[in-house]
């Protein structure tokens, strides 16, 4: 079954405006933490922002949030105030305790419109 | 800097040839793995190494070998056997804990295109 789930392959966003990447997951494991990644067409994977199943309150990191909600299993990403160089994939992945894997979702592209 | 070092970044074969992929961290990471990415896909693991003289498959080993002699290298080859080698390889390496806060550090990537 698949763990990480992007449902959006591709997105426009006019610049400046915020934007929303969804992401949802399935575990069973009480512990896991959350993980966006950016990849630029460059090709290498940039980290983002992480959010423990445990933790209280949402993530944040500059202009990136985490909308954790955990009831519903869902990990969406939100960037504020888009620019340009947001354009690029993004990928949702997770890892549950004591494993050394991570596992990625499909990934959403992001278009940045100027 | 501390960081992970692909070599090289385009590389060309005839099919037929293995080829190995150089992979070396120098941030004292237990654990170091290979993904694959095909256009526009996500990433898929093929294989890990959470200790030297170590490793296991991931999700697409078939036609890929590694080797972990030493902690800071996990050189991958791809072989004749791998049906279509042709795709964009990342490294990246972790720390091993308990916590499950232990991102993963990429390289920059390879992407090997077979003629």
């Amino acid at each position: 079954a698949q763990k990480i789930t992007q449902t959006q392959p591709g997105m426009f966003v006019q610049e400046k405006e915020a934007v929303t990447l969804d992401c949802t997951y399935d575990t069973s494991d009480p512990s896991y933490g959350l993980f966006w990644y950016k990849q630029p067409s460059s090709g290498e994977m940039i980290f983002l922002i992480y959010q423990g199943s445990y933790d209280q309150q949402n993530a944040t990191e500059g202009r990136y949030s985490l909308n954790f909600q955990k009831a519903r299993k869902s990990a969406n990403l939100v960037i504020s105030a888009s620019q340009l160089g947001d354009s690029a994939m993004y990928f949702c992945a997770m890892r549950e305790l004591g494993d050394d894997k991570i596992i990625f979702g499909k990934g959403t592209r992001l278009h940045i419109l100027p | 800097d501390g960081g992970i070092t692909q070599s090289p970044k385009y590389l060309f074969r005839k099919e037929g040839q293995n080829v190995t992929l150089s992979c070396e961290q120098n941030l004292n990471h237990d654990a170091m793995y290979w993904y694959r990415q095909d256009p526009g896909q996500g990433l898929r693991l093929i294989y890990y190494s959470q200790i030297v003289n170590d490793f296991q498959k991931g999700d697409i080993a078939e036609g890929y070998s590694v080797s972990r002699e030493k902690k800071e290298s996990f050189p991958l080859t791809v072989t004749s056997a791998q049906k279509n080698p042709t795709a964009f390889y990342l490294c990246a390496s972790s720390i091993i804990g308990i916590s499950s806060y232990n991102e993963q550090f990429f390289g920059p990537g390879t992407r090997l295109t077979v003629l």
